[in-house]
């Protein structure tokens, strides 16, 4: 079993809608991660939680919000999409141990009409 | 402000030759240093880092990469390109562990 998980794995949805993408970790890791892929552009951070109650902006958090639902869940939504934010979106855990080492789930590929 | 450059967005090597991706990053401070590999469809794993210690990293799949603070790089090599190999590259960068900066990318290519 997948120690990350992203749900869903790909989604179309229509500009000014709201979505939700999910994260969840069997790793018991306490720092979760959200990141979009963009081509020629690497990953970029959106948002990050160290953790239940500490949420942090990224890089590019315009647009975005968070919720830490639990330690293991970690919930990143577009409350009204717009076409730029078409992109291949990561949920990655990293425990405070070994804060340097990221584990990434498999992505959810999101296209905005 | 952290920043991650890889040159060359795309590499082409043939199989058993030696594979060389750059990456040049700015810091204020000494950094932790990372090389992903994404395979197509898949999320980014990770192959090898860099925090103390030994500045010769290690990785997997027969990967390594030497940090060189002097010149603020940390290329990875591969002695001998496998058909395997051909993946996308991303080189990061952290300065304190709470962060990760990421570079553009670099395409691997191995012609057999």
């Amino acid at each position: 079993d997948a120690d990350v998980t992203q749900t869903p794995r790909n989604r179309i949805t229509k500009t000014g809608k709201r979505i939700m993408l999910e994260c969840s970790q069997t790793k018991g890791h306490d720092r979760m991660y959200w990141y979009r892929q963009d081509p020629g552009l690497g990953l970029r951070l959106i948002y990050y939680s160290f953790d239940v109650k500490d949420i942090n902006k990224g890089e590019i958090s315009d647009g975005y919000s968070v919720s830490r639902q639990a330690q293991a869940k970690f919930s990143l939504s577009l409350e009204s999409a717009i076409p730029n934010q078409t992109a291949l979106y990561f949920c990655a855990t990293s425990d405070y141990r070994e804060v340097e080492t990221q584990y990434f789930g498999p992505g959810t590929r999101l296209l905005v009409l | 402000a952290q920043s991650v450059t890889q040159l060359g967005s795309h590499v082409s090597v043939s199989e058993g030759a030696l594979v060389l991706l750059r990456c040049n990053y700015s810091s204020s401070v000494p950094p932790y240093l990372f090389w992903y590999v994404q395979y197509p469809n898949q999320g980014l794993q990770l192959l090898l880092k860099y925090t103390t210690g030994a500045t010769l990293v290690k990785g997997i799949n027969g990967f390594e990469a030497e940090f060189k603070k002097s010149e603020t790089s940390f290329h990875l090599t591969k002695p001998s390109a496998h058909m395997s190999d051909a993946a996308e590259y991303f080189c990061a960068v952290s300065p304190t562990g709470n962060q990760f900066y990421f570079g553009t990318g670099t395409s691997l290519t191995v012609i057999p």
